[in-house]
């Protein structure tokens, strides 16, 4: 298994470009997530998918679009890049169950916007 | 989710047992304690979790103390590459809405020495 895989790895945007940032789990895993990482700070949820054709709002989704057309695929959309959203993105999935809702996260992808 | 209190760094020796406590006073029942690491400008990275008995994986053991306030996790055999940022996160697998998040504190700096 190849786990959560991300693309692109890094990206530099210009202010008002639009992008997608890609990721795949190969775990059939129910749930998804999109968080991001900001210097020094920690993890904050963007987005989540519970299931293929559901997806909800985390504490900062503004700025952003999601889909989940199959279980595999959850990726995110930048419409109008602005310097605020120069963080580091990691997408995660998880099985949740009664007994586990363990998150496995993907490498990340580092986005300058200038 | 409960608080966790975690010492803000540890230092040790290569080949060495390393022990990274956690506190977590504040747990309910139906909370497990997971534990996270976050290698430099990579994904978090699960390690292992546990409801009251003690656990073992490949990686770690997780020690829980019998009325479940803290827990250790126990690295048996440091290594360099074992130098990271370590979580402990307490929540309950059942919990939905913005519980979905993982809610990251500032860990344990674990610094792995020659």
């Amino acid at each position: 298994n190849a786990g959560v895989t991300q693309t692109p790895k890094f990206r530099i945007l210009k202010i008002g470009q639009s992008m997608t940032l890609q990721c795949t789990q190969d775990m059939n895993h129910n749930y998804m997530y999109w968080y991001r990482q900001d210097p020094g700070m920690g993890l904050k949820l963007i987005y989540y998918s519970v299931g293929a054709g559901i997806t909800d709002k985390g504490e900062v989704p503004n700025g952003y679009n999601v889909s989940r057309s199959t279980t595999e695929d959850f990726p995110l959309r930048l419409e109008l890049a602005a310097p605020s959203q120069t963080s580091v993105y990691f997408c995660a999935s998880s099985y949740r169950s009664g007994r586990s809702d363990t998150q496995y996260f993907g490498p990340g992808t580092r986005l300058t916007v200038l | 989710d409960a608080k966790t209190t975690q010492p803000p760094s540890m230092d040790c020796a290569e080949g060495r047992a390393a022990n990274l406590p956690c506190n977590h006073s504040t747990i309910s029942g139906n909370e497990y304690v997971y534990w996270y690491r976050q290698i430099h400008s990579q994904g978090p990275q699960y390690i292992i979790h546990g409801l009251k008995n003690n656990e073992t994986n490949e990686m770690a053991s997780l020690i829980i103390t019998e009325d479940r306030k803290s827990s250790t996790l126990i690295l048996p055999h440091a290594t360099l590459r074992d130098t990271a940022v370590y979580y402990c996160i307490v929540r309950d697998p059942n919990s939905g809405g913005s519980n979905y998040k993982l809610t990251f504190g500032k860990g344990t700096l674990l610094t792995v020495n020659p």
